[in-house]
């Protein structure tokens, strides 16, 4: 079964500290890894995106990390602030089926405090 | 403002009834998503239309359906509803199949049925 397991479900972190979201999924198959962020009352918004031919990809205080051989993919937010405070998605799909419909994991819940 | 506009924003409804919601995607964009979300199951894909034709079905109930028109908005149509229904329904588009630079998600129509 296709499925993309997320840790923790929810997470609180000061502000400045490091936050740390895990993925992992089942299917090999799956090619793309996208994070959504979303806020409430809003959509889910495309954050950082990552294939498997790369082991890292940052774009400003976010990376995320990836391990082929494990399985596993996380988000690491640095210097995070209260505006980070959002419900954050990781996902996976794979282009054979030239589709791309993702599968989701079920969200992690970050509050960040002053 | 995401550019996928989705209409309306709350419905409330009693089981049984049938309801329609709709979806324009970003100016360009050929491929429009639908996904459910629910607190339980989180972000379930149910189907995925480009330009016209159905192009994947995910977990869509026999009661669901949806179509995209030659303008390329789109519909999803929920019928003989349950109290199961409820959730948020999400429609996103994108250019062509979704790729490296994902899918922009429309604010969504929260779904109550009583």
């Amino acid at each position: 079964q296709q499925q993309v397991k997320q840790s923790p479900q929810s997470l609180i972190v000061q502000k400045g500290g490091i936050s740390i979201i895990n993925c992992a999924y089942e299917n090999t198959a799956f090619d793309y890894f996208p994070w959504y962020q979303q806020f409430p009352g809003k959509g889910p918004a495309l954050l950082i995106a990552i294939r498997p031919d790369v082991s890292e990809k940052k774009e400003g205080r976010f990376t995320i990390s990836f391990n082929k051989s494990a399985k596993q993919f996380s988000l690491h937010i640095m210097d995070s602030q209260p505006g980070d405070s959002a419900t954050y998605f990781c996902a996976a799909s794979y282009s054979g089926a030239g589709s791309y419909q993702l599968t989701f994991g079920k969200g992690t819940k970050l509050s960040v405090i002053p | 403002d995401s550019g996928v506009t989705q209409t309306p924003k709350h419905l409330i409804t009693a089981t049984g009834q049938r309801v329609t919601l709709r979806c324009s995607p970003r100016s360009g964009d050929l491929s429009v998503y639908w996904y459910q979300q629910s607190l339980d199951q989180g972000l379930q894909f149910l189907i995925q239309y480009y330009n016209g034709e159905e192009r994947a079905k995910g977990n869509i109930l026999e009661r669901f359906s949806a179509q995209q028109f030659p303008d390329l908005h789109s519909e999803l149509n929920l019928s003989s509803l349950e109290l199961g229904d409820s959730a948020l329904y999400f429609c996103a588009s994108s250019l062509r199949w979704a790729g490296l630079y994902g899918y922009t998600f429309g604010s969504g129509t929260r779904l109550t049925v009583v």
